[in-house]
This record gives C-alpha cells, structure tokens and sequence, in this order.
C-alpha cells in the first residue's frame, strides 16, 4: 500500500520568511495530493491540492509542486504569519483510491 | 447539519471496557471515513464506507475495532476490551463522493482516554 514520509517534524521560521515542507510516497499509481492544516485543539482543513497533470499551483500565499518521477511533493508558504503556525500534513490518493494516505505532520512555528 | 459532527468530545474509560464512538457527516455526502490520530502523529486510516458498497476494512488495527453506518449517514466506532494504546483522538470525515474528487471534511474528533 502507499506509504507517506514527511520532512521535517518541526519547522521554525521568523516573521516573513518562507517555509517549506516536504512529501515522497510510495506508490506510483498515487495522482492526487492534498495538503491539510490543523491548528491546534481544532480540525484538520484543506489547504491546497494537486493532481499528477499538474506540476505546481499556486493560492496566494502558498504554492505546492510535484515532482511525479522522483514521487515527491512540496508545500511553499511565503512571507509567513503567526497565524500560519499549526500542524501541516501532506497525504497522497490513487484517482480512483477510496483513502487518503497521510503523513507523519509537520509542526510549523512562526515567531513574531 | 453544517458540519460533520462528533461525540462524545472526550471520553475517559478503564481498560477493559468497550466504548462507541458517534459520527454524523454532512447531509449528502457519500463517503465517510475514520481516522485515529496518536499524540505527535499523523492521521492513521481506519475504515471507509462509500454508499451501499462493503466498506474498506483494511486500517482496523485489531478484531477490537468495528464500525458501521446505518443508512448510509451516522456511523458508529465500537471498540471492545479497550486498552492503553488505544488512546487517541478519533476523527471521522465525510466527502461528497471519492476522497481523490474532493474535500474531507473532519469532524472535531472524540479524544478517547484509557486509564
């Protein structure tokens, strides 16, 4: 089955700098990749997605690239917030797969 | 409802005894989904249930857990002979149709605690 790895566990950044988080997975029959952000004590939502016909998109602030030969995926978030600081998790599906796969989270701190 | 909607929020229970877990999705949405997530972890897939299909058992960590969705809106997580490492938030999702078409929406979880 597939499998995700997230890098890195926790990520600290100053006021306006970028972050970036980091995916690969397993399965090559994978072609939808949604990213999710979980504040805390609250419940995870949907950020951003894409899909294997796409290499990068882009909503405002954050961006998320793909990179279907080496399965690896990216979320970018610019000119960070404090409000952008949460548990970002990134997870993979086959376009007809009945689960999204997660990974392991990545605990984003932005400091003012 | 407006949203996928969870109880109990917290549950404290001994080892050993069995607990139920609620799930209401959003009206209309097909697929709902159970996902456990352990303190410092990531979202670990439990089971999905998709219409009037079989559901797709193959996260259920141990013949403890079950679930059902009785036609075809609430679900319910039953855990028997709970123990320790059964601990966790349990988080239920619905979406409209396949999760690879769009949005899970999560509900706000039920925090299971076993002393």
């Amino acid at each position: 089955g597939e499998n995700v790895e997230q890098h890195p566990s926790t990520l600290s950044v100053q006021e306006g700098d970028s972050a970036v988080i980091k995916c690969t997975y397993s399965d090559s029959a994978s072609n939808y990749f949604p990213w999710y952000k979980q504040e805390l004590g609250k419940r995870p939502q949907l950020i951003i997605d894409i899909r294997s016909n796409v290499g990068e998109k882009k909503d405002q602030r954050i961006a998320v690239t793909l990179n279907k030969t080496a399965k690896h995926f990216s979320l970018h978030i610019t000119e960070t917030q404090p409000e952008d600081s949460a548990v970002y998790f990134c997870a993979a599906s086959e376009e007809y797969g009945n689960k999204l796969v997660f990974g392991a989270g990545t605990i984003l701190r932005v400091k003012s | 409802g407006a949203g996928v909607s969870q109880s109990p929020s917290n549950k404290v229970t001994e080892k050993g005894k069995d607990v139920e877990l609620r799930c209401d999705p959003i009206s209309g949405h097909t697929a709902l989904y159970w996902y456990r997530q352990s303190l410092g972890q990531g979202l670990e897939f439990l089971i999905y249930f998709q219409g009037n299909s079989a559901p797709d058992k193959s996260g259920l960590p141990s013949d403890r857990f079950s679930a059902e969705r009785t036609g075809g809106s609430v679900s319910t997580l039953t855990i028997q002979r709970t123990q320790q490492e059964d601990s966790a938030v349990y988080l239920c999702a619905s979406s409209l149709s396949r999760v690879s078409t769009g949005e899970l929406f999560f509900g706000e979880g039920s925090r299971l605690t076993v002393l």
